[in-house]
C-alpha cells in the first residue's frame, strides 16, 4: 500500500499552461515536502508545509497543505519548459520518526514549447 | 560550497562481493539518510541517522548497513549483494529540524549487480 499517492502519473503539457498535481494519503502527517527531480540527478527540494491549510508560493509554484494534513497540491502558473522533471511529496507520519520519509512515486511533468 | 558527495557515481559488481558506498556532507548536518530509487517504486528510505552513533532503519533496510562514527560521513555497506540490489542510490543531509528548507540529496550512484 503506497501511503502517499500522487496525481497525476504523467502530465504534458504546452508552455503557458496552468496545472495542479496532488498528494494524497489516508494517513496525517507531520509535515510534507515537494521536490523537483531532473534525470541522473538527485532530488531538489522546493519547499516544506507545515501547518494544516498552509500556502507557500515560490515565483509560479503555489503549495498547499491540506487542513487535516494529510493532502498537498502543488500549482503552476504558466508553465515553462524548465518546469519539466518528476515532482515528488514526502513527509514523515504524524506521530513517527522525523527522520523516517515517505515518498510519493512522483508525477512526470513535461512542458512543451 | 554547500552540498553531498557520493562516491562511486557508478559500479558494476558481481553477486556476494562486499561494497561501500561512500556519503560525506560539509553542512554540519545532524541527519543523514540513504535511499534507493526503482522504475515503479519511487524512492524508498533504507536507513537514517539522527546524529552521530544514532542509526535507524527506513522502509527497506534488509540487506544493508550502515555506520555513523562521524557527523559528516554515512558509508553504506552491501555485505553480500545480490542483482535485486541493483538500483540507483541517493545520500540525504539535512539540520536536525525539518521545516527549515535546507535537505541535500546528493548526486547519485547508480549500482548494477551480476
Amino acid at each position: 500500500t503506497q501511503l502517499l499517492e500522487q496525481s497525476p502519473q504523467f502530465l504534458s503539457i504546452q508552455e503557458g499552461e496552468n496545472l495542479t498535481v496532488y498528494c494524497n494519503s489516508s494517513s496525517v502527517f507531520s509535515s510534507l515536502q515537494w521536490y523537483r527531480q531532473e534525470p541522473g540527478e538527485g532530488p531538489v527540494l522546493l519547499v516544506t508545509v507545515v501547518t494544516g491549510g498552509e500556502v507557500k508560493k515560490l515565483k509560479r509554484l503555489t503549495f498547499q497543505f491540506g487542513d487535516a494534513r494529510k493532502d498537498s497540491s502543488l500549482h503552476i502558473t504558466a508553465a515553462q519548459p524548465g518546469d519539466t522533471g518528476l515532482y515528488l511529496c514526502a513527509g514523515p507520519l504524524y506521530g513517527g520518526s522525523q527522520g523516517n520519509l515517505i515518498f510519493g512515486k512522483g508525477t512526470k511533468l513535461s512542458v512543451k514549447p | 560550497e554547500a552540498q553531498v558527495t557520493q562516491n562511486p557515481r557508478y559500479l558494476i559488481t558481481v553477486t556476494g562481493k562486499k561494497l561501500t558506498v561512500t556519503c560525506s556532507q560539509n553542512m554540519n548536518h545532524e541527519y543523514m539518510s540513504w535511499y534507493r530509487q526503482d522504475p515503479g517504486l519511487g524512492l524508498r528510505q533504507i536507513y537514517y541517522s539522527m546524529n552521530v552513533e544514532v542509526t535507524d532503519k527506513g522502509d527497506v533496510p534488509e540487506g544493508y548497513k550502515v555506520s555513523r562514527k562521524e557527523k559528516r560521513n554515512f558509508p553504506l555497506i552491501l555485505e553480500s549483494p545480490s542483482p535485486n540490489q541493483t538500483s540507483l542510490y541517493f545520500c540525504a543531509s539535512r539540520p536536525r529540524t525539518l521545516a527549515q528548507e535546507t535537505q541535500y540529496f546528493g548526486p547519485g550512484t547508480r549500482l548494477l549487480v551480476l
